[in-house]
């Protein structure tokens, strides 16, 4: 079963500045199966990244995703106000899904 | 428009029985798996299982298999979680969401069902 770690727990940063996010698998995994989501308080999640590197629809083009093999990272180029919230990261493998256990953006 | 609509919060006392719902709209219902994610409060996103409703094809999260039920019902566009017997430690949100842009990450999302079990 992979495991998926996030670090920061908590990342405290200004509008403006640039965020970089880790997700670590437990072991190698497909690029093609790993996506991210960003949770606000009160509303539900949103995907932001799917297969490591591919924006979904109506997400803008200051949120990026990078990574292969067991690094992947989610980096926001330049903080919004909106963009303070908590994002998690996803693997899918043989019918399993698995989450991340999420990086709090917060504001300096 | 592709939506998921989730019935309303419940409260429940321990030993009840729950049946929760999904309704999806603006798409065929029976092409696209639908997924249930638990979110215990202040806690993070939890996989559940999954089902397809075109043939009710259904996968279960180890931590999940045999405490809850996955369901469909696609003459009504409807996926179902349900419980047997309630705990405390069921007490917690519940999103259904589905893949469609890709199958293996959730692209859309309900607006997910509290469920407060209490004595």
């Amino acid at each position: 079963e992979i495991v998926l770690t996030q670090s920061p727990g908590t990342l405290s940063l200004s509008p403006g500045e640039r965020a970089t996010l880790s997700c670590r698998a437990s072991q190698s995994i497909s690029s093609s199966y790993l996506a991210w989501y960003q949770q606000k308080p009160g509303q539900a999640p949103r995907l932001l990244i799917y297969g490591a590197s591919s924006r979904a629809t109506g997400i803008p083009d200051r949120f990026s995703g990078s990574g292969s093999g067991t690094d992947f990272t989610l980096t926001i180029s330049r903080l919004e106000p909106e963009d303070f919230a908590v994002y998690y990261c996803q693997h899918y493998g043989r019918f399993l899904f698995t989450f991340g256990p999420g990086t709090k953006v917060d504001i300096k | 428009e592709v939506q998921l609509v989730q019935s309303g919060a419940e409260v429940k006392k321990p030993g009840e029985s729950l049946k929760i719902s999904c309704k999806g709209s603006g798409y065929s219902f029976t092409n696209y798996w639908i997924g249930w994610v638990r979110q215990m409060p202040g806690k993070g996103l939890e996989w559940m299982g999954i089902i397809y409703p075109g043939d009710s094809d259904t996968r279960y999260s180890p931590s999940f298999q045999g405490q809850v039920t996955i369901s469909a019902d696609k003459s009504i566009s409807t996926a179902y979680l349900q419980w047997r017997s309630l705990k405390a430690s069921d007490t917690a949100m519940y999103y259904c969401a589905m893949t469609m842009v890709t199958y293996d990450a959730f692209d859309i999302w309900g607006q997910g069902t509290m469920v407060t079990v209490s004595s």
